[in-house]
């Protein structure tokens, strides 16, 4: 079985600051890990994903994500937030690298809120 | 990049009613697309899996005589709600499986559904 929890429902930084999503996840199997992001109205948009390799994972729009086996955290970071980065960030796991083997388990998401 | 269209993306529909939602891949052939429904503030949870020509495979917990998958050509999957009740009231988005070079899963833009 598998689950995500992304603590934080809600998270607000201002413009140019450090942007901060926690992902941890639960897995009985090698993990294969996934950012979304959704914004209003629109589809979600694959940021990033880990599967095997080198543990930093840099994605889209400049965001990054750093997978720690031990601390069974995928967290996405991004250094200098921007007013377009304002959306619903959702990290998922699955059993295999697309995601679509057998579909990808959620987190609830995070609204993240760019303030100027 | 690949497209997935999804129809209606919002609905409101009379208790006991059906609803029947949409969900295209646009330029590319889905061999599998997964129907998820999310309640507010709630992760996404996998309903089903719906591959093209054969019956579709529903997760623990969702009823398949109520929410009818047809998946009858390659860019086509449907979901229909029958004899809806508020308590389906929810948000509903799809995704379609691409096994070009590797694989990937395309959403679509979701369909929120209000059962009076």
């Amino acid at each position: 079985a598998q689950s995500v929890t992304q603590l934080g429902s809600h998270v607000s930084v201002s413009e140019g600051a450090l942007v901060l999503l926690r992902c941890n996840y639960s897995s009985s199997v090698p993990p294969y890990l996934f950012w979304y992001v959704q914004y209003p109205n629109q589809g979600l948009q694959l940021l990033l994903k880990y599967t095997t390799g080198a543990t930093l994972v840099k994605g889209i729009n400049g965001f990054e994500a750093e997978f720690k086996k031990s601390e069974t955290s995928f967290h996405l970071t991004k250094p200098s937030a921007h007013m377009s980065d304002a959306a619903e960030y959702f990290c998922a796991v699955s059993s295999s690298s697309g995601g679509g083997a057998d579909g990808l388990t959620f987190g609830k998401g995070t609204h993240l809120i760019i303030q100027p | 990049g690949a497209v997935v269209s999804q129809h209606p993306s919002r609905v409101i529909c009379k208790s006991g009613t059906s609803v029947k939602i949409e969900c295209r891949s646009l330029d590319f052939q889905a061999t599998t697309m997964f129907w998820y429904r999310q309640f507010p503030k709630q992760s996404l949870m996998l309903m089903a899996t719906s591959n093209e020509g054969s019956k579709a495979t529903y997760e623990q917990g969702v009823e398949k005589d109520k929410f009818l998958i047809n998946h009858a050509s390659l860019t086509l999957s449907t979901l229909t709600v029958t004899s809806a009740h508020p308590e389906d009231s929810s948000f509903y988005i799809c995704s379609a499986r691409w096994t070009g070079a590797g694989e990937k899963l395309f959403f679509g833009s979701g369909t929120q559904l209000s059962v009076l």
